[in-house]
């Protein structure tokens, strides 16, 4: 079975860090590009970072470039988001998703860990 | 950034209908354009990518089309399984982004 799973997520301070990972097993981990999407509970969904398969090329939303950092280890089949310099505005729950091959569309998601900023 | 627009914000039908949910950007691309649906608690599940392909499992009710900014999501004979919430989103250019979604509910 194909399945992503986050872990991760809690209650931190603003300005605190936090390092978000995302555990795969059921594909070829290597073979594919993966994200982080973003979703404030009762709201929309927000592309946070993308990583290719080597984990050379990346892609940020403006409001996280500086801030967060997204990683992964092939080896370990996991992909990580570090986290620093959280504000309220980071508070949402946060996905692990798999890219469709040759295309720019994600095909299989984690069911997410929330992360709350909040003092 | 390419912002995405979805209308209507609500979609009030009856079980058998045909829906059309439609997906405005705010500049041309291609067909880098996907739809999702998420249900209350659960992670989003791609339907369509490539503007119309059908992802591995999604019934053939689900249909996509389009091109340069105007995109729909057409659902034939509309099944109880179907009421959610869909949002387009492209991956023309970085960042991708999301439509604000359009509720399919039950009239």
């Amino acid at each position: 079975e194909v399945r992503l799973v986050e872990s991760g997520g809690d209650l931190v301070q603003p300005g605190g860090s936090l390092r978000l990972s995302c555990a795969a097993s059921g594909f070829t981990f290597s073979n594919h590009w993966l994200s982080w999407v973003r979703q404030v509970p009762g709201k929309g969904l927000e592309w946070v970072a993308d990583l290719n398969e080597g984990g050379t090329e990346k892609y940020y939303v403006d409001s996280v470039r500086g801030r967060f950092t997204i990683s992964r280890d092939n080896a370990e089949n996991s992909l990580y988001l570090h986290m620093n310099s959280l504000s309220a505005e980071d508070t949402a729950l946060y996905f692990c998703a798999r890219h469709v091959p040759r295309a720019r569309a994600v095909d299989v998601w984690g069911p997410g860990t929330l992360v709350t900023v909040s003092s | 950034e390419i912002l995405m627009t979805q209308s209507p914000a609500t979609l009030s039908v009856s079980p058998g209908e045909r829906v059309t949910l439609s997906c405005r950007a705010s500049q041309s691309f291609t067909r880098d354009l996907a739809w999702y649906q998420q249900k209350p608690g659960q992670a989003p599940r791609l339907l369509i990518y490539d503007t119309s392909t059908r992802a591995t499992g999604i019934p053939a009710r689900f249909s996509g089309s389009g091109s340069g900014t105007e995109f729909t999501l057409t659902i034939n004979s509309l099944q109880s399984e179907d009421f959610a919430l869909y949002y387009c989103q492209q991956g023309d250019h970085w960042p991708w982004t999301f439509g604000q979604g359009t509720k399919v509910e039950l009239k």
